[in-house]
């Protein structure tokens, strides 16, 4: 069963431009969301994350937003800039067992 | 580098031969994760250490596959009799306290002939 649906696989986007992922959940007792971003090759690098009693969190170019009655959550990235160009992967997480959404490929643009 | 290691990095293996994967966390975590990933997938879940104990077995773990992490240090994961089916970048992560971020080696990855 896939508690963690990201149902854009691809996105590309202009340099400068603002990239917006999007991630919806089904298991309500995730309690800590993450987002990850992967290059081919590499294993994948923590980029932000979120408690579920908070609905925005900040860190530099990333914010991500979580609406709990929704079981959504979105990363902002502003502004994009070319090193961007990635597979992202958003995480929930319930008593320590990390479910993975499918990515979403990001394509930054000149 | 204090990160996660993993090796090998890539092992071609033919169907029906074991084969062993070593993880090295980072050396203050004492959680220690395993993952798969196909191609066009997320990392799926597989298993998990707290120290030595091992917590939670996906059910796609089958009984070929076994994981261990002695004394709660380095982790190893063994795939007998492989299978085509086991081709997969296989990850191992490793992380601190309770809603902390997990850190990521590189993976190895398995090819099945």
């Amino acid at each position: 069963d896939q508690q963690v649906k990201q149902n854009s696989p691809s996105l590309s986007v202009q340099e400068g431009r603002i990239s917006i992922l999007n991630c919806d959940y089904t298991n309500s007792m995730f309690d800590y969301f993450l987002w990850y971003k992967k290059y081919p090759a590499e294993g994948p690098t923590f980029l932000i994350s979120i408690s579920s009693i908070k609905d925005k969190n900040e860190d530099g170019r990333f914010t991500v937003f979580l609406n709990k009655s929704a079981k959504h959550l979105s990363l902002h990235i502003v502004p994009s800039q070319p090193g961007d160009s990635a597979v992202y992967f958003c995480v929930g997480d319930s008593w320590g067992k990390f479910q993975f959404g499918a990515g979403t490929q990001v394509v930054v643009t000149p | 580098d204090t990160g996660v290691s993993q090796n090998p990095r890539h092992k071609i293996t033919k169907r029906g031969q074991n084969v062993t994967f070593r993880c090295d966390p980072i050396s203050e975590h004492n959680r220690l994760y395993w993952y798969r990933q196909t191609l066009g997938q997320g990392p799926e879940f597989l298993t998990y250490f707290q120290n030595e104990a091992q917590l939670e077995k996906s059910r796609l773990l089958s009984d070929r596959f076994s994981a261990e992490r002695p004394k709660g240090s380095f982790s190893t994961l063994e795939i007998q009799r492989t299978e085509q089916g086991d081709s997969a970048m296989y990850l191992c992560a490793s992380g601190d306290t309770a809603n902390s971020p997990l850190h990521f080696g590189n993976g190895t990855r398995l090819t099945v002939t």
